[in-house]
């Protein structure tokens, strides 16, 4: 029962350009998301999260887009730099407080 | 560091047996929330504390418990244990609510022989 998905298990840029991390949701009822940092041998960091009643949030060089119709989100990261070097998951919460967590992309950037 | 403190960092056991993993919030922090992470299976959200009181539910399974002490510690309870509880456990705290940022201990690892 996969109701969020992350169908790139990784993601490589070159330092400097942008990252964008993609994540599909099934269950309509989801209304709160939100993306998580980890980095080997440490706890998930949190990043930034999206209202479903927006289609934008930004903090500095993270953003995300919220596609209600078709159940997608995506985490730009403009620039990217090396230490951004991590797996990132994407989580989806509904109004029964139900959590669900993608499986992750590692996203390796390159000097 | 996240100021969320978990123990012990390592564990490693045997099927049938039952295993008790302890983690201390950050402080102001209400709220405790429980995740497993298998190899096989992303981050799954197994429960929530909320100053005591058994909040929200997620993938749990019946041979596991967790409470919440009038400290705000909380302890997370495997039993009947079997080869594939071997997992990362991780505990977060947050002021109140699912959607409030989260804050991450650095794990326990459960290894099941």
């Amino acid at each position: 029962d996969q109701q969020v998905k992350q169908n790139s298990p990784s993601l490589s840029v070159q330092e400097g350009r942008i990252s964008i991390l993609n994540c599909d949701y099934t269950n309509s009822m989801f209304d709160y998301f939100l993306w998580y940092k980890k980095y080997p041998a440490e706890g998930p960091t949190f990043l930034i999260s999206i209202s479903s009643i927006k289609d934008k949030n930004e903090d500095g060089r993270f953003t995300v887009f919220l596609n209600k119709s078709a159940k997608h989100l995506s985490l730009l990261i403009v620039p990217s730099q090396p230490g951004d070097s991590a797996v990132y998951f994407c989580a989806a919460i509904n109004n029964n407080n139900d959590m669900r967590f993608g499986a992750g992309t590692r996203l390796t950037v390159k000097p | 560091d996240s100021g969320v403190t978990q123990t012990p960092k390592h564990l490693i056991t045997a099927t049938g047996q039952r295993v008790t993993l302890r983690c201390s919030p950050r402080s102001g922090d209400l709220s405790v929330y429980w995740y497993q992470q298998s190899l096989d299976q992303g981050l799954q959200f197994l429960i929530q504390y909320y100053n005591g009181e058994e909040r929200a539910k997620g993938n749990i399974l019946e041979r596991f418990s967790a409470q919440q002490f009038p400290d705000l510690h909380s302890e997370l309870n495997l039993s009947s244990l079997e080869l594939g509880d071997s997992a990362l456990y991780f505990c977060a705290s947050s002021r109140d609510r699912l959607e409030d940022e989260q804050f991450f201990g650095p794990g326990t690892r459960l290894t099941v022989l």
